[in-house]
């Protein structure tokens, strides 16, 4: 359903640590994922995509992991920089006559120090 | 390359008051177009679409209307703003052909008082 209305989840992570941000979505349709970060007063960036063909995508630091058995995304960040403080939000797009993005509720990565 | 316009950056206006948002982008051509509002600490919500000149669905009732008068211009409008139309409204686009991700604007933070 609707996400809007949940407050976000921290994840707080020593700098130079590995993070990992979870993501469950909802319709066992969608086929096409997107991770996108957003920091504090901007619009989201795009970080990484996949599709429901693939289990596992690496970009730069990032890898993104889809479980379509259990609807489960996950993004991994390497070696965790103070850069990367923003919150992340999971997308998941289902078929249909237009692109119906649903975004996650979103997790903010506070890193320390 | 594409780039994509929303403005004003802030915005502080009293109940009751007309609405405007403009979002116009750039470097491409029949873009899907997006507006999305995201209240503080909060998820993304998508309140209108468009995939075309003239044609904008709606995803929620709400105080608000879009339109669409040129293929790269999509505007947020409101005859009357109410308090619970504060937020950060953010216009985004993607190549409508196949699904691919989003890009957003910088976002516009309404503040209704």
């Amino acid at each position: 359903g609707e996400s809007v209305g949940l407050h976000l989840p921290t994840l707080s992570v020593q700098e130079g640590d590995n993070s990992i941000i979870n993501c469950a979505y909802s319709n066992s349709a969608s086929d096409y994922f997107i991770w996108y970060k957003q920091e504090s007063g901007k619009g989201p960036q795009f970080i990484i995509d996949i599709r429901s063909n693939m289990d596992k995508r690496q970009g730069q630091r990032v890898t993104v992991l889809l479980n379509k058995t259990v609807k489960h995304l996950s993004l991994q960040i390497a070696a965790t920089q103070p850069g990367d403080s923003a919150v992340y939000f999971c997308a998941e797009n289902r078929p249909g006559g237009y692109q119906k993005v649903t975004f996650g509720t979103g997790t903010k990565l506070q890193v320390i120090p | 390359s594409q780039t994509i316009h929303q403005w004003p950056a802030t915005l502080v206006q009293p109940v009751g008051s007309p609405l405007s948002l403009e979002c116009t982008v750039e470097g491409t051509s029949n873009p899907n177009l997006y507006w999305y509002r995201q209240a503080a600490g909060r998820g993304l919500q998508l309140l209108f679409y468009s995939v075309g000149i003239g044609q904008i669905s709606s995803e929620v009732p709400q105080n608000l209307s879009a339109s669409r008068p040129q293929d790269r211009q999509f505007i947020l409008s409101s005859k009357k703003l109410l308090l619970s139309d504060s937020g950060f409204y953010l216009c985004a686009w993607e190549q409508g052909v196949t699904k691919e991700k989003l890009f957003f604007g910088s976002g516009t933070q309404l503040s209704v008082l």
